[in-house]
């Protein structure tokens, strides 16, 4: 079964940009319509859509974020990654990355990465 | 943006107990609505989608219904695992968006 693993910098200086790693293990990243997403969580808070990439590469992304994410794959490698740049206190979180399948009312985010805790400060 | 909005955002239950978790769109969604378990430490773990469909391998006294603006996540004879926090999740439109989520503590 396909699993999800975050890997990254525990510790960022603010204005520096925020970069992550999702490696995925038991099936190919590049195979089957599936979306790679980002998705964050602010200490004992809700959860965040920060944005999607295809398997073609298409990206879609939040508006509240889209001026500093940029999300990319690396099938050689079977991963997808986030970067996220001019980072402030406000971006510490938990990231998680998690693959959607389906395409219509079924839409659904599974399986999910442990996460990895992200904390911008100097 | 379509809001999701979750109620009530805590609730004390006991083992045995039923509980029913609400969730509410700013908008139509039809069935395009998710939900999620999650425990302390832990990502999130699928339950529901499509609205109603349980995933594999959940348990069958987790049900979804609703559509349109107004959901239900119901637990039927809650068990010691299933004290967690809840969270839908709409798919109609970006951005995706999640509701606040719902605590149930043990009473």
């Amino acid at each position: 079964q396909v699993q999800l693993q975050e890997s990254g910098p525990g510790l960022v200086k603010p204005s520096q940009t925020l970069s992550l790693t999702c490696t995925v293990s038991g099936g190919s990243i590049s195979s089957g319509t599936y979306y790679w997403n980002w998705i964050r969580q602010p200490a004992g808070r809700g959860l965040e859509w920060i944005g999607r990439i295809y398997t073609s590469g298409n990206t879609d992304y939040n508006a509240s974020l889209k001026s500093r994410v940029t999300m990319s794959l690396d099938t050689s490698k079977n991963q997808c990654s986030l970067k996220l740049s001019s980072a402030t206190a406000a971006d510490t979180a938990m990231y998680f990355c998690a693959r959607a399948v389906g395409s219509g009312y079924d839409f659904r985010f599974d399986p999910w990465g442990q996460g990895t805790l992200v904390t911008v400060s100097s | 943006d379509i809001q999701m909005t979750q109620s009530p955002s805590s609730v004390s239950s006991s083992v045995g107990d039923r509980v029913t978790i609400t969730c509410r769109a700013s908008q139509d969604i039809r069935s395009w609505l998710a939900w999620y378990q999650q425990k302390p430490g832990k990502a999130p773990k699928l339950l529901i989608y499509a609205a109603s469909s349980l995933q594999s391998g959940v348990p069958s006294r987790f049900s979804g219904s609703g559509s349109g603006t107004d959901f239900t996540l119901t637990i039927t004879s809650l068990q010691p695992e299933d004290f967690a926090t809840y969270y839908c999740q709409q798919a109609k439109s970006l951005p995706l968006t999640f509701g606040g989520g719902t605590k149930v503590e043990i009473k």
